[in-house]
């Protein structure tokens, strides 16, 4: 099963809204990232937060880790057209699973114009 | 620097053909990965290089997948006798070192098996 899975599933607001999306995860983690994906393009990171961090910002995004809930969030602030995209979480499970970095199956957000 | 670029853009085969997927990482990343994403799902961990180590190939569908990395930089993926459930996208990351560094993703082959 997944170790990271994002909801909503999907997400659609106003372009100025905010937009919060959520990942849980079941084991242990070093980090937790959050990617962007454009339909049909290559995924692209936004931000990392270390297990020792509870938050984490970068420009008009900001994460929270929760490692006692096994959560991350992810909130777009005044969200844009151009933030329309899938959102993915990414738990890095450091020492002993090298390069297992599991993915979840994503939110997909769409920020109406 | 070029980012991580993989081909072809786009593959289709016939069942039962074999495929090979090239990803050149960035210059200089040590890590190199394999993923597979189905239509509207996530990353499908496939096989991980590190430098010169073993390559972590537990990801691996079956044994008509097997992947090769020459001179620790570029990989080949390869797909032998295709099924048409290896119809996906296939995304190359790279990254400089593994543990707190963040990986660098091609834009994908999309991969048909008719």
């Amino acid at each position: 099963s997944q170790q990271g899975e994002e909801d909503p599933q999907a997400l659609s607001i106003q372009e100025g809204e905010n937009a919060t999306m959520n990942c849980s995860y079941k084991t242990s983690i070093n980090n937790l990232q959050w990617y962007r994906q454009n339909s049909g393009r290559g995924l692209v990171h936004l931000i990392l937060i270390r297990s020792n961090e509870r938050e984490k910002h970068s420009g008009r995004l900001r994460v929270t880790l929760d490692t006692s809930k096994k959560s991350s969030s992810l909130l777009i602030t005044a969200s844009r057209a151009a933030d329309t995209a899938s959102y993915f979480c990414a738990t890095d499970p450091g020492l002993g699973n090298a390069g297992k970095s599991t993915f979840g199956d994503g939110t997909t957000l769409t920020v109406k114009p | 620097g070029a980012g991580v670029s993989q081909s072809p853009s786009n593959k289709v085969t016939e069942k039962g053909k074999d495929v090979e997927l090239r990803c050149d990482p960035i210059s200089g990343h040590t890590a190199l990965y394999w993923y597979r994403q189905s239509l509207g799902q996530g990353l499908e961990f496939l096989i991980y290089f590190q430098g010169n180590s073993a390559p972590d190939k537990s990801g691996l569908p079956s044994d008509r997948f097997s992947a090769e990395r020459t001179g620790g930089s570029v990989s080949t993926l390869t797909i032998q006798r295709t099924q048409q459930e290896d119809s996906a996208v296939y995304l190359c990351a790279s990254s400089s070192y593994r543990v707190q560094e963040t990986q660098y993703f091609g834009p994908g082959t999309r991969l048909l098996v008719l």
